[in-house]
């Protein structure tokens, strides 16, 4: 079955800089890939999403990276805020099939300090 | 359109007892999946419900179990509780698959003395 291994587990970074949070994957059948930000006490929230057949993804401030051949894609956040501040987990799993269920990676608690 | 909701909030129960949690997808949501988190483990799928069959499940034992109805609403069960049961349980809806894109609830956390 599919494994997600996410790194780093915490993340401190100033106000105003970039923040990178990486992942990979294990099932090369895998082609949709979220992320979702938590919030102290809060449910996660889905903050952007890639389907295999694009290289990359922009909403603003974040970005999200795939590589397949490497099975690995990674968040990127710049001109990062203290609002920022949350739990980030990646999540992979193939699209369009029934069978298929989002496998969680452990989660990167990024921490940004005024 | 309401989002996913959970009840109740917050139960605290103790060891041998059994607990039931409900779960109401977004209006029109077909697919309910079920995940249990806590510090260690993170996110854990526990199972999928689509058109009131359980189409997925994950490795957890058979204490745990769950049903959807007819409109979707999904409840889980956890029978003959133990202290490592204690986690927030959280549920999401999409359309029709658990690859497309999953809305959490706000989560049950559970307490077990």
């Amino acid at each position: 079955g599919e494994n997600v291994e996410q790194h780093p587990s915490t993340l401190s970074v100033q106000e105003g800089d970039s923040a990178v949070i990486k992942c990979t994957y294990s099932d090369s059948a895998s082609n949709y890939f979220p992320w979702y930000k938590q919030e102290l006490g809060k449910r996660p929230q889905l903050i952007i999403d890639i389907r295999s057949n694009v290289g990359e993804k922009k909403d603003q401030r974040i970005a999200v990276t795939l590589n397949k051949t490497a099975k690995h894609f990674s968040l990127h956040i710049t001109e990062t805020q203290p609002e920022d501040s949350a739990v980030y987990f990646c999540a992979a799993t193939s699209y369009g099939g029934s069978q298929g269920n989002l496998i969680f990676g452990k989660g990167t608690k990024l921490s940004v300090k005024p | 359109k309401a989002g996913v909701t959970q009840t109740p909030r917050y139960l605290i129960k103790t060891r041998g007892q059994q607990v039931t949690l409900s779960c109401s997808p977004i209006s029109g949501h077909r697919s309910v999946s079920w995940y249990q988190q806590t510090p260690g483990q993170g996110l854990q799928f526990l199972f999928e419900y689509f058109s009131e069959t359980q189409r997925n499940k994950g490795n957890f034992p058979g204490r745990f179990s769950g049903r959807q109805f007819s409109n979707s609403r999904s409840e889980m069960n956890v029978s003959t509780l133990e202290l490592g049961d204690s986690a927030l349980y959280l549920c999401a809806s999409s359309l029709e698959r658990p690859g497309e894109t999953q809305y959490f609830g706000p989560g049950t956390r559970l307490l077990v003395l």
